[in-house]
């Protein structure tokens, strides 16, 4: 089936160590974003990238690190430079040429920094 | 930049019933896109339905409806015939189209939470 996999649902990190958030879509997007929800909230852009090898940051990038090599990849690395980092955490695809091309979201990975 | 308000923290409907979720926004974009998904407690986002600002008709897809006003910069959400499966949170987003590069930005607003009773 076609989608896009999130890993771990839920991880859990002692403050001061960075943490890579994984992002998996097999459904030949081009396009792949990185958001934050906080609770009560809606979502907010921390990266984006159209391309391979290409990313621009989002609203709230801060203490936050993609890559993009793959088409099918975009790791989120959490640095110990993000202060408040526990959130939930969702990626999402979508075809880059377009208008009306909604984005599919994947399943999310709830962190906890303690 | 882009806003989107939802001033419906909470809404209650019972089953079977109609129920009109509330979005308005703001941009000075002529150009732009409304969406709105669904968002179960598991988390994950689910798009329902989507309004472009050149369509002249509202937007449906089965149970859902988009009332788009234009001149009012809304956009709401009618759910008809609420089933107990729509018990979500429900965001409004917008999308701008221009050549400033944020194409690919979805604005979200805080959303809505629905509860369906029996």
């Amino acid at each position: 089936d076609g989608g896009i996999t999130q890993s771990p649902k839920y991880l859990f990190r002692k403050e001061g160590q960075n943490v890579t958030l994984s992002c998996e879509q097999n459904l030949n997007h081009d396009a792949m974003y990185w958001y934050r929800q906080d609770p009560g909230q809606g979502l907010r852009l921390i990266y984006y990238s159209q391309i391979v090898n290409d990313f621009q940051k989002g609203d709230i990038a801060e203490g936050y690190s993609v890559s993009r090599e793959k088409k099918e990849s975009f790791p989120l690395t959490v640095t110990s430079a993000q202060k408040n980092p526990t959130a939930f955490y969702l990626c999402a695809s979508s075809f880059r040429q377009g208008f009306i091309y909604e984005q599919y979201f994947g399943p999310g990975t709830r962190l906890t920094v303690t | 930049a882009q806003k989107i308000t939802q001033t419906q923290p909470g809404m209650f409907v019972q089953e079977k019933e109609a129920v009109t979720l509330d979005c308005t926004y703001d941009t000075s974009d002529q150009s732009y896109g409304l969406f709105w998904y669904k968002q179960p407690s598991s988390g994950e986002m689910i798009f329902l339905i989507y309004q472009g600002s050149y369509d002249e008709q509202n937007a449906t897809e089965g149970r859902y409806s988009l009332n788009f006003q234009k001149a009012r910069k809304s956009a709401n959400l009618v759910i008809s015939a609420s089933q107990l499966g729509d018990s979500a949170m429900y965001f409004c987003a917008m999308r701008v189209f221009n050549s400033g590069g944020s194409n690919y930005k979805l604005t979200f607003g805080k959303g809505t939470l629905l509860t369906v009773n029996p």
